[in-house]
C-alpha cells in the first residue's frame, strides 16, 4: 500500500501571496489532520477532516483553510502569507476519526519558505 | 489546554548504552499515547502506540510504558545504535482526535 503522499514537497512564495498544498491518504484512510512544525512552536495541529467535513480545528487564524474531497484527499489553503508561515507542512491519515486503536500515518511534509 | 513536555529535550550517549526518554502530560483524559521518530528534514515514523487501557507495548529494543494518572510515559531503547539517532517525539490523543505533541528529544548515538 502507497503511504501518504504530499506535493509539493518544496515551495517558495513571497509575502502576501496564497498557497496551497495537496495531502493524499493511505488508500482506505478517511481522516486526514494537518500540522505545522516550526523550530520555535514545535508541531502544532492545524485541522482534521472525515467525510469532507471539518471535526477540529487548531488554534489558528482563519487564513489557513482546508477542504477534503470525495476520494478523502485534502488540500490546505494558506492565504496572504508572512514570513511566520514558513514551515514543515504535514498531513496524517488514518482509517477513522475515533478509533483508539489506530494510529496515525505521516507524509514527508511540503517544507514552505515565505521570503 | 493539554500540555506534553519531554525531558531531556537532547541526549548524546555512545553506542550500546540503554536509553530512557521521557514525556510527561497534564490532562490525563487521553485516548492513546504514541511516540514518533523523525529524522532531519522528514516526516514522522510511528513507533508504539499505547492505549489509554494499556501500560506498555514492546517492539523490538523498544518498550514504552505509560502512567496515566500521573501523566506519565517513557520509551526505552535497549542496546543504541547509531542508526537510532534522531528526533523522538511523543504525542497523545484527545477525544476530538486531535494529537498534542512535546517539543521531542533529540538523539544522536556515537559509534
Amino acid at each position: 500500500k502507497a503511504g501518504v503522499t504530499q506535493t509539493p514537497r518544496y515551495l517558495i512564495k513571497t509575502r502576501g501571496q496564497q498557497v496551497t498544498l495537496s495531502c493524499s491518504p493511505i488508500s482506505g484512510h478517511r481522516s486526514v489532520s494537518w500540522y505545522q512544525q516550526t523550530p520555535g512552536q514545535g508541531l502544532q495541529f492545524l485541522f482534521e477532516y472525515f467525510s469532507e467535513t471539518q471535526r477540529n480545528k487548531g488554534n489558528f487564524p482563519g487564513r489557513f483553510s482546508g477542504r477534503q474531497f470525495s476520494n478523502s484527499r485534502s488540500e490546505m489553503n494558506v492565504s496572504t502569507l508572512e514570513l511566520g508561515d514558513s514551515a514543515l507542512y504535514l498531513c496524517a491519515s488514518s482509517p477513522a476519526p475515533k478509533g483508539n486503536q489506530e494510529t496515525q500515518y505521516f507524509g514527508p511534509g511540503t517544507r514552505l519558505l515565505v521570503l | 489546554k493539554q500540555e506534553v513536555t519531554q525531558i531531556p529535550a537532547a541526549l548524546s550517549v555512545p553506542e550500546g548504552e540503554n536509553l530512557v526518554l521521557n514525556c510527561s502530560f497534564t490532562d490525563s483524559a487521553i485516548y492513546n499515547l504514541q511516540w514518533f521518530r523523525q529524522d532531519p528534514g522528514k516526516g514522522l515514523t510511528s513507533l508504539l502506540l499505547i492505549q489509554s487501557s494499556q501500560r506498555e507495548q514492546t517492539s523490538g529494543r523498544l518498550n514504552a510504558s505509560l502512567d496515566k494518572s500521573s501523566g506519565r510515559s517513557t520509551l526505552y531503547i535497549a542496546a543504541s545504535q547509531p542508526g537510532d539517532s534522531a528526533t523522538y517525539l511523543c504525542a497523545v490523543r484527545d477525544a476530538g482526535n486531535m494529537l498534542t505533541f512535546g517539543g521531542g528529544t533529540r538523539l544522536m548515538v556515537k559509534p
